[in-house]
């Protein structure tokens, strides 16, 4: 039962173009969402997050967009860099209960071309 | 100002050989998570320790695995007699207690990856 879904295994874009990553949830629990991006042989960095009371949250490059009633979120990165390609997890949580409890998805492999 | 260690970064067992998996939190950080990615998966939560506490362990196989995180030392994630189906890359976490209205931030370490033969 995959409470958080990334239907998009990979993605590649363009150099300067924007990249949109598509996160769908099931349980309506969760209040708390982040997106982590991973490097080859490296551990999840953590990116950006959003809580439930705002629909959009934006930080640099990096926006994540909320929409609770379609129980989707986005991440969009604009402009798009090399350095950007990386597999980046979408999570959610349920702040109320086990706040600390992080459901991924299985991730979508982004590739940005020079 | 050093993040999350995680040692051994690869560990090659073989069928019913124990492994130890070893996680230093960041400086400060008195919270410790453990996941499990299976291939072509997503991480999964197995076990939330405080030092000397487990506080939640509802993602542990019942069986077999054990974590602790004592007083000093690094927490250990134990798994014996390891099966195939333990092969894995086993991520450890950390986090600060700010008790604030949004949950605090996990840094992940580099992660261990088990080969079980």
């Amino acid at each position: 039962d995959q409470q958080v879904k990334q239907n998009s295994p990979s993605l590649s874009v363009q150099e300067g173009r924007i990249s949109i990553l598509n996160c769908d949830y099931t349980n309506s629990m969760f209040d708390y969402f982040l997106w982590y991006k991973k490097y080859p042989a490296e551990g999840p960095t953590f990116l950006i997050s959003i809580s439930s009371i705002k629909d959009k949250n934006e930080d640099g490059r990096f926006t994540v967009f909320l929409n609770k009633s379609a129980k989707h979120l986005s991440l969009h990165i604009v402009p798009s860099q090399p350095g950007d390609s990386a597999v980046y997890f979408c999570a959610g949580l349920n702040s109320g209960g086990s706040n600390y409890k992080l459901t991924f998805g299985k991730g979508t492999l982004l590739t940005v071309n020079p | 100002n050093a993040g999350v260690m995680q040692n051994p970064r690869h560990l090659v067992r073989r069928r019913g050989q124990e492994a130890r998996l070893r996680c230093s939190p960041m400086k400060g950080h008195s919270h410790v998570y453990w996941y499990r990615q299976l291939p072509e998966e997503g991480l999964k939560f197995m076990v939330y320790l405080q030092k000397e506490n487990i506080i939640d362990e509802s993602g542990m196989p019942k069986e077999r695995f054990s974590a602790e995180f004592p007083k000093e030392g690094p927490s250990i994630l134990r798994i014996q007699q390891v099966v195939r189906g333990d092969s894995a890359a086993y991520f450890c976490a950390s986090s600060l207690w700010k008790g604030g209205a949004n949950p605090d931030t996990q840094y992940f370490g580099p992660g261990t990856r088990l080969t079980v033969l």
